[in-house]
């Protein structure tokens, strides 16, 4: 079966640093993405993970244990405009062809001020 | 450049009545694909293609769905006899080969 799973909304303070966890179960792997979406808006592409360990992207860090079926996003000095929800993907394989994403239910991430 | 477009943005049609939606992706984009995706939920995998071969349909929930991509361009998502629980938004997705999808700003589908 596909199980994705990550916290449903989480809070923190603008300025600090804040980690979403993801972890997954299914039956192929070929990847893994974060995506961040706006309310209202479109899912916009953050990090891609398909090896072990850390993968450093500005404020955004996204790191993978296969192993454990497990990554996390971090985010570093939260501003107010990285409130949104924050999508865990995971690149299956379908026969041949392993473009197919599954997604998380979203964490709703709300910076406070 | 000009990133995914999508039409129209919203559709309200009655139960029982065809909607075709359409698809423009970033130019070159070999993959197309077509995500539903609910309020509160993350996108939910429907079809995808490479060029105008459809790879992938398992998504798809009934065969009152179907997808074309006749030019390896455009892409059309029809939905037959729609129904009140098809109501959702439609998000197309392309990339260039096996990278990062980007997404386009939605169909929002509602159907009375």
């Amino acid at each position: 079966g596909q199980n994705i799973d990550q916290p449903t909304e989480m809070t923190a303070t603008e300025g600090a640093i804040v980690q979403i966890n993801c972890t997954y179960q299914t039956s192929g792997f070929n990847g893994l993405f974060w995506y961040q979406q706006h309310a209202g808006e479109a899912p916009t592409f953050l990090s891609y993970n398909v090896l072990d360990g850390l993968e450093e992207k500005g404020r955004f860090s996204s790191f993978l244990s296969r192993s454990k079926g497990y990554s996390y996003l971090l985010l570093k000095e939260l501003q107010m405009k990285d409130s949104a929800s924050y999508l865990c993907a995971v690149r299956d394989r379908y026969g041949g062809a392993t473009n197919k994403l599954i997604f998380g239910t979203g964490t709703l991430l709300a910076v406070q001020p | 450049g000009a990133g995914v477009s999508q039409s129209p943005r919203y559709k309200v049609t009655k139960r029982g009545q065809d909607v075709a939606l359409r698809c423009d992706p970033i130019s070159g984009h070999v993959s197309l694909y077509w995500y539903r995706q609910a309020l509160g939920q993350g996108p939910e995998f429907l079809t995808y293609f490479n060029y105008e071969a459809q790879q992938d349909k398992s998504g798809l929930p009934n065969d009152r769905f179907s997808a074309e991509r006749p030019e390896g361009s455009i892409s059309t998502l029809t939905i037959q006899r729609t129904e009140q629980r098809d109501s959702a938004m439609y998000r197309c997705a392309s990339s260039l080969n096996a990278g990062e999808q980007y997404f386009g700003p939605g169909t929002r589908l509602t159907v009375t």
